[in-house]
């Protein structure tokens, strides 16, 4: 399966600690987005990376969260502190990045956070 | 600021019959458009996809139909059949040096009734 991967599936937190979410892209797609979906809501941008360097972070909230996309190995979503308010699916999507292709973008089947 | 928006939760349609999603979006950047479809516990996946400068769309049973004058797109499905039942979102892009950054809609769920 030459897909999107995501790890955990499922990751279960007390409030005050971290969660660490990781995405592999499409092999060959060196562009990778993270978006979230609370409940009942559509998805949400977070933040778009490049290899080793964040892109666009205007959807990611200010404090808390960080991602990363090393040169090698995958891309990592950090959530410092989880609050209950932070459950929901967070969705990582990969593309090639040229801009003359159809513009889709290729998503993982996302990892379910939940907060107690 | 809701820049793309579903503004049905949900839609039932017979089997058989046409199945007709509706998007409307505000950002006049926008020039690509896409829709997704996602089941439960799964990830969205990619249906069809329309640029600004084409009005139609059409794969199979799906065509996109794009009205840049009203911001407005749909999707049609016909004829419906049961495994179409799922949330569907629509997207859009404003291109941007190489920034693929999809806006997405809230989603209408689908059912279709054998």
């Amino acid at each position: 399966n030459a897909g999107v991967m995501q790890n955990p599936r499922h990751l279960v937190r007390r409030r005050g600690q971290e969660a660490r979410l990781r995405c592999s892209p499409v092999k060959g797609h060196s562009h990778v987005y993270w978006y979230r979906q609370l409940p009942e809501e559509g998805l949400k941008f977070m933040v778009y990376l490049q290899k080793e360097n964040i892109i666009d972070e205007s959807g990611m909230p200010k404090e808390r969260f960080s991602a990363e996309f090393p040169k090698e190995g995958p891309s990592i979503l950090r959530i410092q502190q989880v609050v209950r308010g932070d459950s929901a699916a967070y969705f990582c999507a990969s593309s090639l990045g040229t801009y003359a292709n159809t513009g889709e973008l290729f998503f993982g089947e996302g990892s379910r956070l939940t907060v107690l | 600021d809701q820049q793309v928006k579903q503004n049905s939760p949900s839609l039932s349609v017979q089997e058989g019959r046409i199945s007709i999603l509706n998007c409307d979006y505000t950002n006049s950047m926008f020039d690509y458009f896409l829709w997704y479809k996602k089941y439960p516990a799964e990830g969205p996946t990619f249906l069809i996809s329309i640029s600004s400068i084409k009005d139609k769309n059409e794969d199979g049973r799906f065509t996109v139909f794009l009205n840049k004058s009203a911001k407005h797109l749909s999707l049609h499905i016909v004829p419906s059949q049961p495994g179409d039942s799922a949330v569907y979102f629509c997207a859009a892009r404003a291109s941007n040096f190489g920034n693929e950054k999809l806006t997405f809609g809230t989603g209408t769920r689908l059912t279709i009734i054998p």
